[in-house]
């Protein structure tokens, strides 16, 4: 079965700087997310992008934030000048059609020290 | 924004038992899905139920669209059944309920 995956599942990154988490959605899907999760915490939405551009974004997703869909198959989710308190789960999702189930990548654990 | 309530935020049972898991939303929904955690982290679909009933396996899904809330059913329940047990709706985007958190004793 089609699965979304993410690299990679964990990275470890000193404040400030930048890091780059990639996903592969499922192929036929048209719709595209990324969650967060901060251990612990409920998952939280960040944005939303179809159609090459952002549909929603939550409060969360600030001009730290940056999503880009470079080609085909990937879909990326830039962080600039990472905090502390962006450590967290960070999760890929895709959807077929605007109804449909949701199905998620097995997440990136992001680590700022 | 839409409001997900989900209850309780914490279950414990024996496996064997039996369970309800319930999700009130506060406004009127077009997608409605049931999500697990599991204890590696990873989160499955279960259910994209926006009305209705769904059954898979030992799982079934109630949507009462026009009473804004969902009910989750877990029957027979094993150790692997738990983690965390996530209702999300769309609103705009999929928001999810906060969980709850199941833990099933052998």
């Amino acid at each position: 079965e089609p699965e979304v995956t993410q690299t990679p599942s964990h990275q470890v990154t000193q404040m400030g700087q930048e890091v780059i988490l990639r996903c592969v959605p499922i192929s036929n899907h048209l719709y595209f997310y990324w969650y967060r999760q901060i251990l612990g915490q409920k998952v939280e939405f960040l944005v939303s992008f179809y159609n090459n551009e952002i549909s929603e974004k939550s409060e969360i997703f600030d001009d730290q934030f940056s999503v880009e869909r470079p080609d085909g198959s990937n879909f990326t989710l830039k962080i600039r000048s990472t905090k502390l308190e962006d450590s967290a789960m960070y999760f890929c999702a895709s959807m077929r059609l605007v109804n449909s189930p949701l199905h998620f990548g097995n997440g990136t654990r992001l680590t700022v020290t | 924004g839409i409001q997900v309530e989900q209850s309780p935020p914490d279950l414990i049972l024996q496996e064997g038992a039996n369970s309800t898991l319930r999700c009130n939303f506060s406004d009127s929904v077009n997608n409605l899905q049931w999500f697990h955690q599991n204890p590696w982290g990873q989160l499955i679909n279960l259910f994209y139920i926006p009305s209705g009933t769904k059954q898979n396996g030992r799982l079934s899904a109630t949507t009462v669209a026009t009473e804004r809330y969902s009910l989750l059913y877990i029957s027979s329940s094993q150790t692997t059944d738990s983690g965390v047990y996530f209702c999300a709706v769309e609103d705009n985007d999929m928001r999810f309920g906060a969980g709850t958190r199941l833990t099933v004793k052998p």
